[in-house]
């Protein structure tokens, strides 16, 4: 167990909808970040948060949207959802904001579009 | 452009051999940073091991040893001993800074690692 929870595990929605991610870090750490693995784009690296602002931007669309808040949880939402949104979304922390730390990742949740 | 290449989609090893897994990528950046993850069956992500673009000595962690040749733009990942448990997805990444300022990461396609007993 990475301490790192993310929820819902499970999530079928329609396309065009909108839902929200949560997750909640380890413990005193301060950053977050959110990745995507779908068959159809690999791995990829969305959006990282360190102490409640954006610290780095990868491939996130402009539907999506994340933010973390002040107990340092953090919320990924996608909109207008679309069938290509179907994957797997990883919430991963570390202490600090330095990318050569070690990310804990959390189990992950697995988005279904319908 | 950031791009990452492994060329090693599987590999069969038998148990206790080291293995080497390869990496190479291309950037123009002169500070990056490399990674490497290991997926299992299960679905989970663990983050393995970080190699910087300026360290001067290749990162190890545990049987875990980054093989990092700057000119050649390789990070081949060295498992030493493999174990049962070591059967797993394992995917190479690269973090460098965009044009715009902006932190970026590239992953490979990742390369199946299977360990035979």
């Amino acid at each position: 167990d990475s301490g790192v929870t993310q929820t819902p595990k499970h999530l079928i929605t329609a396309t065009g909808q909108r839902v929200t991610l949560r997750c909640s870090p380890r413990s005193g750490d301060l950053s977050v970040y959110w990745y995507q693995q779908s068959l159809d784009q690999g791995l990829q690296f969305l959006i990282q948060y360190y102490n409640g602002e954006e610290r780095a931007k990868g491939n996130i669309l402009e539907r999506f949207s994340a933010q973390q808040f002040p107990d340092l949880h953090s919320e990924l939402n996608l909109s207008s959802l679309e069938l290509g949104d179907s994957a797997l979304y990883f919430c991963a922390s570390s202490s600090l904001a330095l990318w050569g730390e070690t990310q804990y990742f959390g189990p992950g949740t697995r988005l279904l579009v319908l | 452009a950031q791009k990452i290449t492994q060329t090693q989609p599987g590999m069969f090893v038998q148990e206790k051999e080291a293995v080497t897994l390869d990496c190479t990528y291309d950037t123009s950046d002169p500070s990056y940073g490399l990674f490497w993850y290991k997926q299992p069956s299960s679905g989970e992500m663990i983050f393995l091991i970080y190699q910087g673009s300026y360290d001067q000595q290749n990162a190890t962690e545990g049987r875990y040893s980054l093989n990092f040749q700057k000119a050649r733009k390789s990070a081949n990942l060295v498992i030493s001993a493999s174990q049962l448990g070591d059967s797993a997805m394992y995917f190479c990444a690269m973090r460098a800074t965009t044009n715009f300022g902006n932190e970026k990461l590239t992953f490979g396609t990742g390369t199946r690692l299977t360990i035979i007993p």
